[in-house]
């Protein structure tokens, strides 16, 4: 079946630092690939989206490229401010029912 | 526009103690969801209406899980009795319409359970 692999949190970083966490997927078929945030106390909010192979997803400063060749949506941002701490879910979503298999989620913390 | 609201927040229950959680999605969404976030893992679909009726209840443990839109609009999520497997965060979405890629879904904060 589907399923999403993220790594291991959290990762901590001073504000300004470059951030990465990376995805990778397995799915049959052709899948759409998410980031979905998580603010403390708050809902998941999706945060950015793929649909097809070299597409790039981009919102609030963070990217994700989808790779289809590495099955692989690494999330990226140039610069992290202390307000990007959060819980980061990758997830994908293949079929006709287009409800998303999420990973178990990577914990952010930013330093000021 | 309001988001999707949740009661309660937070819950804590003995087993064997029944539950129920209350889901109010966006006006005029027609989908609504819920799914089950364990602690370290990402969100597990439930259930998923549209409007009152279910569309997809194939993880749902209906030996002890229950759930209903009676009229199209809110929602509750019922566990009678409770495990200590149960113990998780329940989230609530919504979303206009209920395919296609585009279609997003707007969570609610949860409502922590905790069972002892």
């Amino acid at each position: 079946g589907d399923s999403v692999t993220q790594m291991e949190g959290p990762v901590t970083l001073s504000e300004e630092a470059f951030l990465t966490i990376n995805c990778t997927y397995t799915a049959t078929g052709y899948p759409s690939l998410f980031w979905y945030v998580q603010y403390p106390g708050e809902g998941l909010q999706l945060l950015l989206k793929a649909t097809k192979a070299d597409d790039k997803g981009s919102n609030k400063g963070f990217e994700a490229t989808y790779r289809k060749e590495t099955t692989s949506f690494h999330l990226e941002k140039g610069s992290v401010q202390v307000s990007d701490s959060a819980v980061y879910f990758c997830a994908l979503s293949s079929g006709g029912s287009y409800i998303p298999t999420f990973g178990r989620g990577t914990s952010l913390i930013v330093h000021p | 526009e309001a988001g999707v609201a949740q009661s309660p927040r937070y819950k804590i229950i003995e087993k064997r103690q029944s539950v129920a959680f209350w889901c109010n999605p966006i006006s005029g969404h027609a989908t609504l969801y819920w799914y089950q976030q364990i602690l370290g893992q990402g969100p597990k679909l439930l259930i998923q209406f549209q409007n009152n009726g279910v569309v997809d209840d194939s993880q749902l443990p209906k030996d002890r899980f229950s759930a209903e839109r009676l009229k199209g609009v809110d929602s509750t999520l019922k566990i009678q009795p409770a495990k200590l497997e149960d113990s998780a965060v329940y989230l609530c979405a919504s979303s206009s319409r209920t395919g296609g890629v585009q279609n997003t879904q707007y969570f609610g904060p949860g409502t922590r359970l905790t069972v002892l």
